[in-house]
């Protein structure tokens, strides 16, 4: 069974700052990999995806992740954040069903 | 049009009420889902339609009902739910379940239920 880990449930930050977001996963098989962002009171929004190829994929909002399968990572980053990025980030893997981690709170004050 | 749209908003409702979910796409997509997501929980995975058969139940018990009336159509049918099923319900859609169809899923905002 697949799982997925977001140990920092907070990361605060400074406005134009980069940030890290961390993910890691643990899969028997073929690994799908996804990052959602969620404003409050919002649905979920697709940042980006991994489904193979290039393992340095780019979104949407200036994020990029890094699939690293040696250390089973999913890092999300940003080198600089804005205001407007203050949202839970949740990262996600899987086939048709998509099993998410606990979230982490991006908090960016000025 | 990339929207997911989900009636109503908020809902508030009794242990004995029966009322439903809805949602709507106008995308074409052929797979829906309903998501139940906790206070500061990640999302679960509750039901999936594919071309407007139940493909996928997440062992979610009978109270819930999903039903998907046509393509573009999902609900939710709730009858007899405890306290402890209030969240928010998420529905979301996908071009399909094959590889790459699947892969980005569109989420409406959501239902806030509140069970008294």
């Amino acid at each position: 069974a697949q799982s997925v880990t977001q140990l920092d449930s907070q990361v605060p930050v400074f406005e134009e700052a980069p940030v890290e977001l961390r993910c890691n996963y643990s899969s028997s098989v073929s690994v799908y990999l996804f990052w959602y962002v969620q404003y409050p009171n919002q649905g979920l929004q697709l940042l980006l995806k991994y489904l193979s190829g290039s393992t340095l994929v780019k979104g949407i909002n200036g994020f990029e992740a890094e699939f690293n399968k040696s250390q089973t990572s999913f890092h999300l980053r940003k080198p600089s954040v804005h205001i407007s990025d203050t949202a839970e980030y949740f990262c996600a893997a899987g086939f048709q069903k998509l099993v998410f981690g606990t979230g982490t709170r991006l908090l960016v004050s000025p | 049009d990339t929207e997911v749209t989900q009636t109503p908003k908020h809902l508030v409702m009794g242990m004995t009420n029966k009322k439903s979910l809805k949602c709507e796409q106008h995308m074409g997509h052929r797979a829906m889902y309903w998501y139940k997501q906790k206070a500061k929980k990640p999302p679960e995975l509750m039901f999936v339609y594919s071309y407007e058969k139940l493909s996928i139940n997440e062992s979610v018990p009978s109270r819930f009902s999903p039903e998907c009336p046509n393509s573009s159509l999902l609900n939710l049918h709730l009858h007899a739910l405890q306290p402890e099923d209030s969240a928010l319900y998420l529905c979301a859609s996908s071009q399909d379940l094959n590889f790459e169809g699947w892969a980005e899923a569109f989420f409406g905002q959501g239902t806030r239920l509140t069970v008294v």
